[in-house]
């Protein structure tokens, strides 16, 4: 089992809210990565950082931020959720190549 | 345009079966292939990696090979189980210095007892 933890496993929330999805992760690994993925559908890459104080937009274009200020920590904020955000939302993190990822168990987001 | 294709969404076999998945991909040059295992409302679990220098890679009833001319992945599970019901993913990374990896839609298996 990987130790990489996600809260909240599932939130439903009204539109407009400003939400914060936690990541953190206890392997010391440099790279994490934030994944969106709809029910049966592959994984898209929505942000990534290679270390702290380094963070990059990923291949799907996202209204969401994130922020990396400590090596464990990699939090998702969306500063206004609409039903458009309803998704699974899954965070990784990799050690260096060949990469493999390790991921935490998601959060179902929910906007009503 | 790159793309990764998995050879069918579906996949329904009988318990003790070789269950065979199929990984293609286009204008990749990838350094590893990965698979993963994703269990419903559960993020995927690494499974096995094979560089583009290796042929097959075991991993006790797992078997995976990677065919850089055919631009194809093969990933087998013998003595297959009804515990090993899950959807299979296939990753590559985008060449060399990439971190980054590219999931395939996945195969959702059924071991039917």
């Amino acid at each position: 089992e990987a130790d990489i933890y996600q809260t909240p496993r599932y939130l439903v929330i009204g539109t407009g809210k400003k939400i914060t999805l936690e990541c953190s992760q206890t392997m010391g690994h440099d790279k994490m990565y934030w994944y969106q993925q709809d029910p049966g559908m592959e994984l898209h890459l929505i942000h990534y950082s290679y270390g702290v104080n380094s963070t990059e937009k990923g291949d799907l274009s996202s209204e969401s931020t994130v922020s990396r200020i400590r090596t464990e920590h990699f939090p998702l904020t969306l500063e206004s959720a609409r039903p458009s955000h309803t998704s699974q939302y899954l965070c990784a993190s990799s050690d260096a190549r060949p990469c493999e990822q390790y991921f935490g168990p998601g959060t179902r987001l929910t906007v009503t | 345009s790159q793309k990764i294709e998995q050879n069918s969404e579906a996949l329904n076999i009988q318990e003790g079966k070789t269950a065979t998945l199929t990984c293609n991909y286009t204008n990749y040059s990838p350094a590893y292939l990965q698979w993963y295992r994703q269990d419903p409302g559960r993020g995927p679990v690494f499974l096995l990696l094979i560089r583009e220098n290796e042929k097959e890679k075991r991993k006790e009833r797992l078997k995976v090979t990677f065919d850089t001319t055919l631009k194809q992945s093969l990933f087998h599970i013998t003595a297959s189980q009804p515990a090993d019901s899950a959807t299979y993913l296939c990753a590559l990374d985008s060449g060399a210095g990439s971190y980054q990896l590219t999931f395939g839609k996945g195969t959702k298996l059924s071991v039917i007892p």
